[in-house]
């Protein structure tokens, strides 16, 4: 079973500042199935990126997805307040149709 | 448009099973996946498993091997998540996600369910 292992587990930004989330693989994975999600509380999961880098219907350009391999990454150019939530990325393991998440990072307000 | 509503909050006593329910509108029902995930009390979205609507055919996590049911009936577009032998550390909202196969993720989430195991 792959594990994803998420840094930091929190992140303490203000409005206007730049958020960096890591997501670490176990093992190599495919771009094509690796996806980022924001999840608020009281609220359902929201995709916001899938194949590593391509934007969700609605999601705003301010949201950007990159990296390969082991090591993935999100990155909110400029924090709104409502970005202030608990982000996860996730796999899917094609051979074993198996699928993780990570630990979360919280990105809090500062 | 696209909905995935849930059967209601439950409370069960530890030992026994729950049976949450996940009904579909907006496409069809069998051409994706539903997929179950969970979040416990403080802790991150953990993975139960996934269900083919047309042909049935079901995949758990091995953490949940054993435990978890999932089912559904087509006719009302609904499918089903049982978890058995709950314990405490079952408590938790439990969410069923429709499963992109074009983008592989999780497009589109029922509204949660609250599952509270206590005696």
């Amino acid at each position: 079973e792959i594990v994803l292992t998420q840094s930091p587990g929190t992140l303490s930004l203000s409005p206007g500042e730049r958020a960096t989330l890591s997501c670490r693989a176990s093992q190599s994975i495919s771009r094509t199935y690796l996806a980022w999600y924001q999840h608020k509380p009281g609220q359902a999961p929201r995709v916001l990126m899938y194949g590593a880098s391509n934007r969700a219907t609605g999601i705003p350009d301010r949201f950007s997805g990159s990296g390969s391999g082991t090591d993935f990454t999100l990155t909110i150019s400029t924090l709104e307040p409502e970005d202030f939530a608990v982000y996860y990325c996730q796999q899917f393991h094609s051979p074993s149709r198996l699928i993780t998440f990570g630990q979360g990072t919280r990105l809090d307000i500062k | 448009q696209v909905q995935l509503v849930q059967s209601g909050a439950d409370v069960k006593e530890p030992g026994a099973s729950v049976k949450v329910s996940c009904t579909a509108s907006g496409y069809t029902f069998t051409s994706h996946g539903i997929n179950w995930v969970r979040q416990a009390t403080g802790q991150g979205l953990e993975w139960m498993g996934w269900m083919n609507p047309n042909t049935g055919e079901t995949m758990s996590a091995p953490k949940f091997q054993g435990r978890v049911t999932m089912s559904r009936r087509t006719s009302i577009s609904t499918a089903y998540m049982e978890l058995s032998g709950l314990r405490s550390d079952d408590t938790a909202v439990y969410y069923c996600a429709r499963w992109d196969g074009t983008s592989c993720d999780f497009d589109y989430w029922g509204q949660g369910t609250l599952v509270t195991v206590s005696s």
